[in-house]
């Protein structure tokens, strides 16, 4: 089974600019969900799609956006780049199921490799 | 806000020998906890759980244990291995709501 794709590797972009970055998850997985990393603070959560609606939302500003398709693919957007956004970029999926029964297989996130962003 | 505390950045440890990773939790409201490593260049991976109504989870060389009272719990590799030198990420998670994670502890075994 492939798992959590995620494109592309690495980006540089220039403060202001624009930036969309690509996840695949593994077939089956309903759930995407996105985490900043960053030196020090780990991975902050950013926001999870499931079934092509937002389900969970960090507290990141309205920079920050994504979708969903109905392949479950999902894109995260963000806009009028500054410095302090240079981080990996996590996508991670999982089945997404809520009964209490699948807990333990629905939230053991699958992890891509992450897109490492520079904003110069 | 951090609900979930590394407190120790890195820590070195001797092959062969126990390494104990340490996280500290505010939000009596978790109720199942994860451990996830990371190698350079590479994402996440789920190492081992454990869920609220258990104090101890154990997986080969792997074991996690869970103080409520003290909303702490610790990752105890034995024995250590050169090939365990990662990142090791805590999280916990309240029923339904978004994995929440610590800001992470490296891990160097020397051989």
């Amino acid at each position: 089974k492939a798992g959590v794709t995620q494109t592309p590797r690495y980006l540089i972009k220039t403060r202001g600019q624009q930036v969309t970055l690509s996840c695949s998850p593994i077939s089956g997985h309903r759930s995407v969900s996105w985490y900043q990393q960053t030196p020090g603070q780990g991975l902050q959560f950013l926001f999870e799609y499931f079934s092509e609606t937002q389900r969970n939302k960090g507290n990141f500003p309205g920079r920050f956006s994504g979708r969903q398709f109905s392949n479950s693919r999902s894109e995260m957007n963000v806009s009028t780049l500054e410095l302090g956004d240079s981080a990996l970029y996590l996508c991670a999926s999982s089945l997404g199921g809520r009964g209490r029964d699948s807990l333990l297989s629905n939230e053991k996130l699958f992890f891509g490799s992450g897109t490492q962003l520079s904003v110069l | 806000d951090q609900q979930v505390k590394q407190n120790s950045p890195s820590l070195s440890v001797q092959e062969g020998r126990i390494s104990i990773l340490n996280c500290d939790y505010t939000n009596s409201m978790f109720d199942y906890f994860l451990w996830y490593k990371k190698y350079p260049a590479e994402g996440p991976t789920f190492l081992i759980s454990i869920s609220s109504i258990k104090d101890k989870n154990e997986d080969g060389r792997f074991t996690v244990f869970l103080n409520k009272s003290a909303k702490h719990l610790s990752l105890h590799i034995v024995p250590s291995q050169p090939g365990d030198s990662a990142v090791y990420f805590c999280a916990a998670m309240e029923y339904g709501n978004k994995l929440v994670f610590g800001a992470g502890t490296i891990l160097r075994v020397k051989s």
